[in-house]
């Protein structure tokens, strides 16, 4: 069955520092993977989605991710954060039959 | 305007009770769904609707039970209410499941339902 795993619970970064949010998938067969992005009190919004081809994919608000098939890795990457994105951000895989299976989420705080 | 909206957005009820959820989309999607995210933040698909037509029910008690008037809307009534049912509860909407579920998903603000 497919699974997800995000390792951090809590990370808490300056703001303009750079970001990584870990994310490792489990799945049988080529998997389609999702960044959301859940602000307090807000419902998830999506931040990039890869299905296939160029494994380095762009999203909104400055963040991209990585899909490494060795190390069924698919990071979140921002260069510099912003007060603003402090957020849940949640990992996500799936497949064209089956619905999306959710990491259990990493709280990402800003400090000044 | 809201894409997809939830009423209410508190709910708080006693065991046993029953309660309704509403959720609309205004997006002229085909497919909606039902998630529960847990205490833990853990969120979890209950039911996924198709042009009115149910497609997923991820083995959730038969006192759940999603209604959907038209492929706009998307109900979710509760019987019996039980303190496990407390949890938040978020309606999304994407524009057809037969491209599958990897569609990008709106979701609607949540209803944070509490059962005492």
């Amino acid at each position: 069955a497919q699974s997800v795993t995000q390792p951090d619970i809590h990370i808490t970064v300056s703001e303009g520092a750079s970001l990584e949010l870990r994310c490792n998938y489990s799945y049988g067969a080529t998997p389609y993977l999702f960044w959301y992005v859940q602000s307090p009190g807000q419902g998830l919004q999506l931040l990039l989605k890869y299905f296939s081809g160029d494994t380095l994919v762009q999203g909104i608000k400055g963040f991209e991710a990585e899909f490494k098939r060795s190390q069924s890795s698919f990071n979140l990457r921002k260069p510099s954060v912003h007060w603003s994105d402090a957020a849940e951000y949640f990992c996500a895989v799936g497949s064209g039959n089956t619905p999306l299976v959710f990491g259990k989420g990493t709280r990402l705080s800003v400090i000044a | 305007d809201t894409a997809v909206s939830q009423t209410p957005k508190y709910l708080v009820t006693q065991m046993g009770n029953d309660k309704s959820i509403k959720c609309e989309q205004n997006l002229g999607h085909d497919t909606m769904y039902w998630y529960k995210q847990d205490s833990k933040k853990f969120l979890k698909i209950m039911f996924s609707y198709n042009n009115k037509e149910l497609i997923i029910n991820e083995t959730v008690p038969n006192r759940f039970s999603p209604k959907s008037p038209d492929k706009a809307h998307l109900n979710l009534h509760i019987n019996s209410l039980e303190l496990g049912d407390s949890a938040v509860y978020f309606c999304a909407s994407s524009q057809d499941q037969r491209s599958g579920f990897t569609d990008t998903q709106y979701f609607g603000p949540g209803t944070r339902l509490t059962v005492l």
